[in-house]
């Protein structure tokens, strides 16, 4: 499967703090995508890094990739209540074209 | 610009009803795709158009129909809906079609088949 698979699948912190999300995959890939989803809305796109990059950085956005580990993480610095969303990895597998995005995880920020 | 834009917002349909969700994008772009999201499923590939006059299926196209019916509209047909098609539907578009291109969504349209 081209799936990323997000965790944790719930993140809840406080206002401030750190939030770290993370993906797998299993095959190789092109590159990944981080998109954001508030509560009844549409995806938005946060970041997207490619197979030959390791880290990108976003505002309080940081994406790195570890494609030996088949990994990315997505790190939120000094979070805000308006930070609470879904956020989804997205992967575009080696030879492909198709964007195949993953469960996501679910991040609350309490004020 | 409005970006990607979606009718209807909500949807109630009977078993066997048919309707068609429209979508249109004032980005210029090439491709354009739509995906369902279940709870707990992410978003599911149904249809996508490389481009103007091309429509391809993706992961989940039993039960819909798509038309690209210029670069602006792509339109999702259900033509006898189903309980199990019961989703939230998203139109997205992207500059081309390789994955390189961020996607842009359309707010979604609920549906409800009963």
């Amino acid at each position: 499967s081209q799936q990323g698979e997000e965790d944790p699948q719930a993140l809840s912190i406080q206002e401030g703090e750190n939030a770290t999300m993370n993906c797998s995959y299993k095959t190789s890939i092109n590159n990944l995508q981080w998109y954001r989803q508030n509560s009844g809305r549409g995806l938005v796109h946060l970041i997207l890094i490619r197979s030959n990059e390791r880290e990108k950085h976003s505002g309080r956005l940081r994406v790195t990739l570890d494609t030996s580990k088949k990994s990315s993480s997505l790190l939120i610095t000094a979070s805000r209540a308006a930070d609470t969303a879904s956020y989804f990895c997205a992967i575009t597998g080696a030879g492909s074209y198709q964007l195949t995005f993953g469960k996501g995880t679910k991040l609350s920020v309490i004020p | 610009n409005a970006g990607v834009t979606q009718t209807p917002k909500f949807q109630v349909l009977k078993t066997g009803q048919s309707m068609t969700l429209q979508c249109a994008q004032d980005m210029n772009h090439n491709s354009m795709y739509w995906y369902r999201q279940d709870p707990g499923m992410g978003l599911r590939l149904i249809y996508y158009s490389a481009s103007e006059g091309t429509t391809d299926k993706g992961e989940v196209p039993n039960g819909y129909n798509v038309s690209r019916l210029n670069k602006r509209e792509f339109s999702l047909r259900l033509e006898s809906a189903a309980p199990s098609q019961t989703s939230v539907y998203f139109c997205a578009s992207s500059e081309a079609l390789w994955g390189s291109y961020e996607q842009y969504f359309g707010p979604g349209t609920r549906l409800t088949v009963t």
